[in-house]
């Protein structure tokens, strides 16, 4: 049972724009929520986090939003540069599940001049 | 200066075969997990150790067993592969197991022969 969906598998954006990257989630219990970015040939390297008490979280270029209610959160990258060309990948963690992350499928991200 | 090494960073082995792969963090954190990301992309959590105690045990065969010989090392050995062990296998290390990030290795790719 999926319960951490990237539905886009793939989001091509022109340099400078702006890239949002969606990820839903089905399990209410989740409290503290992740994303990844992985290059080809490489592990998956952390980039933001948010946990349920906050809506928002800013590091740089990069914002995590998170919708409760709807349970959605969204990555924006402003502005996107070529080499943000990558897979991401959005996670979940519910505090009691000791460390358990659940993964969705990736969206690669392709940034073009 | 790399922070979670794995190695090899491919095997290629015949079915029936025992192989093991080494993971080492110098992070100086205190749990570490390993993960699987099959052929759809996947990553799904096989197994946590924290301080070098067993946490998290998926349902894994149990021709799969991780060992920590301490804090900053945890293996993964396979008996007997199989064709569906054929995948990439990520380690990784968080501080805590609760609302802290996972850094992760960059991957060991396993092909089955």
């Amino acid at each position: 049972d999926q319960q951490v969906k990237q539905n886009s598998p793939s989001l091509s954006v022109q340099e400078g724009r702006i890239s949002i990257l969606n990820c839903d989630y089905t399990n209410s219990m989740f409290d503290y929520f992740l994303w990844y970015k992985k290059y080809p040939a490489e592990g998956p390297t952390f980039l933001i986090s948010i946990s349920s008490i906050k809506d928002k979280n800013e590091d740089g270029r990069f914002t995590v939003f998170l919708n409760k209610s709807a349970k959605h959160l969204s990555l924006h990258i402003v502005p996107s540069q070529p080499g943000d060309s990558a897979v991401y990948f959005c996670a979940a963690n519910r505090g009691s599940t000791l460390g358990r992350l659940y993964f969705g499928r990736g969206t690669q991200l392709t940034v073009w001049p | 200066d790399t922070a979670v090494s794995q190695t090899p960073k491919y095997l290629v082995t015949q079915m029936g075969n025992d192989k093991s792969i080494k993971c080492e963090q110098n992070l100086g954190h205190d749990t570490m997990y390993w993960y699987k990301q099959d052929s759809k992309k996947f990553l799904k959590i096989m197994f946590s150790y924290n301080n070098k105690e067993l946490i998290i045990n998926e349902t894994v065969p149990n021709r799969f067993s991780p060992k920590s010989p301490d804090k900053a090392h945890l293996n993964l050995h396979i008996n007997s592969l199989e064709l569906g062990d054929s995948a990439v296998y990520f380690c990784a290390s968080s501080q805590g197991m609760s609302f802290q990030p996972q850094h992760f290795g960059d991957g060991t790719r396993l092909s089955i022969l």
